[in-house]
């Protein structure tokens, strides 16, 4: 299994272009989510998912939107990236959510 | 809201010795899961232990245990014979077991001493 990934690795946009963050899982997983890291604030919540076809907002869901149209991939698209976007972004699976999650390698995105 | 709170923000140790890092939370709930993850250099993120708050059992990892105290909503982690390879940012983190996803504690940066 290739667990949870992430692609692009690393990415620069400018203020104002939009992109997307690819994540994929195939642990038939039905819980995935999408957390942001920051220097000195841990890691915080943008949107999760817990099934095909259902999402939610986290605690920062702001300028992101995701879908779900497949167990297995999780997309999150930021619609007019801000400076203050920059960070690192990780995206995570688990069985249920209970359970510990899977984390991917994470994409480092700076806005210019 | 639920709030994770790691004291230390950086702890060094010398290889083999024995450390631990704190950590605290706030909750009304009684039934909840908390984790430690380790974050090495790699940036990935690590599953170290999980506790579940029922379990009156201290979780066990090989090198790694934890101290939790219920009713302190205290969640310690201990690593005995620390390695070099154990250097990295460690993050405890707490669920609900709901939806909501996890919320972490803002880390520990370990530094391990030759």
């Amino acid at each position: 299994n290739a667990g949870v990934t992430q692609t692009p690795k690393f990415q620069v946009l400018k203020t104002g272009q939009s992109m997307t963050l690819q994540c994929a899982q195939d642990m038939n997983h039905e819980y995935m989510s999408w957390y942001r890291q920051d220097p000195g604030m841990g890691l915080r919540l943008i949107h999760y998912s817990v099934g095909a076809g259902i999402t939610d907002q986290g605690e920062v869901p702001n300028g992101y939107n995701v879908s779900r149209s497949t167990t297995e991939d999780f997309p999150l698209r930021l619609l007019s990236a801000a400076p203050s976007q920059t960070s690192v972004y990780f995206c995570a699976s688990s069985y249920s959510e209970a359970q510990s999650l899977n984390f991917g390698p994470g994409t480092r995105l700076t806005v210019t | 809201a639920q709030t994770v709170t790691q004291s230390q923000p950086e702890m060094s140790v010398q290889e083999a010795e024995t450390v631990t890092l704190s950590c605290t939370y706030d909750t009304s709930e009684s039934d909840y899961y908390l984790f430690w993850y380790k974050q090495p250099p790699s940036r990935q993120m690590i599953l170290v232990i999980r506790q579940e708050a029922y379990k009156q059992q201290n979780a066990t990892e090989n090198r790694f245990s934890v101290n939790f105290q219920k009713a302190a909503k205290s969640f310690s982690l201990k690593i005995s014979d620390s390695q070099l390879g154990d250097a990295a940012m460690y993050f405890c983190a707490y669920s609900g077991g709901g939806a909501d996803g996890l919320t972490f504690g803002k880390g520990t940066h370990l530094i391990i001493q030759p």
